[in-house]
Parts: structure tokens; sequence; C-alpha cells
């Protein structure tokens, strides 16, 4: 089976910290993705990556990077977090691109 | 507005009857997916549709496609108090290769 680890369930952050977030998939995927899901707008894609040291802006990339230096790892970076950041943080990953995506289990940031 | 919307946004049935959750997008696509997200959890994948189909089962779940009214439903038959989730669609845009998710269908099982 697929698995795909995030570093943390829980975090609560300050306002101005550099937040890090970890994703890792253990299927040799290309394929990754980040998005944020809020109430009421569902599942936003932040940035994606379709291979090591590629990113591609998303639809809300705004205060937010990224960093893929290893296939198996796709991070998320909040240079300088701010409570409109607060927010359950879901990773992906898919074999082929368009298809199946395997999800973790996300990480609920809360910023203050 | 949201490529894939999802209705109705919440649903309650008893346990044992029939749930069908449908989802309308805009423009064409090369797929159609439904997702399960149970509360506070990532979410799991449950059936891909390929634009070129219109029917596909697995277990309970029988998915639908009309790519003339641009619109999917899902139906879990004989639901079970387990089947308490949110349901997504994702819609693969033809030319784009990413999934773009709707807001999502909360279904309760009563027991």
């Amino acid at each position: 089976d697929v698995k795909v680890t995030q570093s943390s369930r829980y975090l609560v952050k300050r306002t101005g910290e550099k937040v890090f977030l970890e994703c890792v998939q253990d299927m040799d995927h290309e394929n990754m993705f980040w998005y944020r899901q809020d109430p009421g707008l569902g599942l936003r894609l932040i940035y994606f990556s379709y291979d090591v040291k590629m990113k591609e802006k998303g639809d809300i990339p705004e205060g937010y990077s990224v960093s893929r230096e290893k296939k198996e790892r796709f991070s998320l970076i909040l240079e300088s977090a701010s409570t409109n950041q607060t927010s359950m943080y879901l990773c992906a990953s898919s074999l082929f691109r368009g298809n199946t995506q395997y999800f973790g289990p996300g990480t609920r940031l809360t910023v203050l | 507005s949201q490529q894939g919307e999802e209705d109705p946004q919440a649903l309650s049935i008893q346990e044992g009857e029939n749930a069908t959750m449908n989802c309308s997008y805009k423009t064409s696509i090369n797929n159609l997916q439904w997702y399960r997200q149970n509360s506070g959890r990532g979410l799991v994948h449950l059936i891909l549709i390929r634009s070129n189909e219109r029917e596909k089962h697995s277990g309970r779940l029988r998915v639908t496609l009309d790519t003339s009214k641009k619109s999917s439903s899902l139906l879990i038959t004989a639901s079970r108090a387990a089947d308490t989730a949110s349901y997504f669609c994702a819609t693969d845009l033809r030319g784009n290769e990413k999934l773009t998710f709707g807001t999502g269908t909360r279904l309760t099982i009563i027991p």
C-alpha cells in the first residue's frame, strides 16, 4: 500500500514564524501536491511538483514556498506565518498525472 | 466557483438505505474521481471513471458519468454507520493534468 506521511498531525505556531511542513511518500511517485482545506472551500492546490527539483504554483501559492530535494520528500514552507494560514494542510502523491492521488493524514496548523 | 460542485452539501439517512450524491462540473474532463474523508483525516480514493465510461462499480459503490450534462453521481447502497464521512468529487480537466476538488457532501448514517 502507498503510504504518505506528514511530519505533524497538529501544530501551533506564532505569527511571523517560519513553518516547515514535511511530507514523505514511499511509493516512488513522481508527482506530489500540497493542498489546504478550509470549511466551505474544499481543497485548494497550493503547489505541486512533477519531478525532483521541479515545482509549480497551484491556485493559492501566495505566502508559501516548497522544496523538493529528493523524490520522496516534498516540503511546504510558510515564510512568515499569518493567522489566515490557520488551516488543515494535506499532502498527496500520484504515480500518473491527473490520476489517483494518495493523501497523508493531514496537519492541522493553528497560527496565533 | 468550484469546477466540481457536490450536491447536496449534507445528507442524513437511516442505516441500510441508499445514499446518492451528485457532482457537476464546467469543462471537459479526462476523468472524474470520488474520494472519502473521515473526520479530521486525509482523503481516500474510492473510484475513478474515465470520460469514455458511463458507469462503474466497486463493491457497494456505483458511479455514473454523463458528459453531456457534465455531471456524475455516487450511489452507496445498503449504507452502514462506517460510511459516515465527507465525499468529494475531483475532476482531471482536459489539458490540465491536475485534480480540481469540489467542496464535498457530508454524509451521516443514522444507526
